[in-house]
């Protein structure tokens, strides 16, 4: 059975850091590419990141790009968000999902809550 | 980046009718050389991630219904539901993964009349 479980979330200051996790297992994780997709409270999505299966290519959203670095390690099938200088409008729910067919999101995490606030 | 914009915002649709969903992206999706057109539709249920329902602007995934079926191409997509069940009720985004950034639509809330 497929999972990704995300975790790290949680109440931050305004310009402070925090990391997010996605640990994966049923599926083959390096091959696939891997995102972060949030969700605001009462809107809609949001695409923040993505990462190729090798890690060697690295996409970011203009409202996160410069503060958020994606990563993954292979040997431990985890993603992870780094997300630095956070602001109130970062604050969201954050889904990690997998990509195995050439772009779409075919398999989404539960998410985990990152609220910025003083 | 591609702006993908989504009509109406909201709709309400009896049991057993039918419910279409527009998206319109700011320009073409459809990659010439291979002839597909980039462009997936989820559904997000109250309470839950989002779920992928059609990829390539018109494949079904596996395991779901056949009444749930997309069309269009380049800029101007559908996706309609017909015969609407209960469990239809979500909100329906469409996005395009011919380039980044990845762009959403808006949301389109499907509930029952």
């Amino acid at each position: 059975e497929v999972q990704l479980v995300e975790s790290g979330g949680g109440v931050v200051q305004p310009g402070g850091s925090l990391r997010l996790s996605c640990a994966a297992s049923g599926f083959t994780f390096d091959d696939c590419a891997m995102h972060w997709v949030r969700q605001a409270p009462g809107k809609g999505l949001e695409w923040v990141s993505l990462i190729t299966w090798d890690g060697v290519s690295t996409y970011y959203g203009n409202s996160v790009k410069g503060r958020f670095t994606i990563s993954r390690d292979n040997s431990k099938s985890s993603l992870y968000l780094q997300m630095n200088s956070l602001r109130a409008e970062d604050t969201a729910l954050y889904y990690c999902a997998k990509d195995c067919a050439a772009g779409t999101l075919d398999y989404w995490g539960q998410g985990t809550l990152v609220t910025v606030s003083s | 980046d591609i702006v993908m914009t989504q009509s109406p915002d909201s709709l309400a649709v009896s049991l057993g009718e039918r419910a279409t969903i527009n998206c319109k992206s700011s320009r073409s999706v459809l990659y010439r050389s291979n002839s597909k057109n980039y462009l997936a539709w989820y559904q997000q249920r109250p309470g839950q991630p989002p779920k992928l329902l059609i990829s390539w602007a018109s494949t079904r995934e596996s395991g779901v219904p056949d009444r749930f079926s997309g069309s269009g191409s380049g800029t101007d997509f559908t996706l309609t539901i017909s015969n609407l069940q209960a469990e239809d009720v979500a909100v329906y985004y469409c996005q395009q993964y011919y380039t980044t950034p990845r762009t959403f639509g808006q949301g389109t809330t499907v509930e029952i009349k």
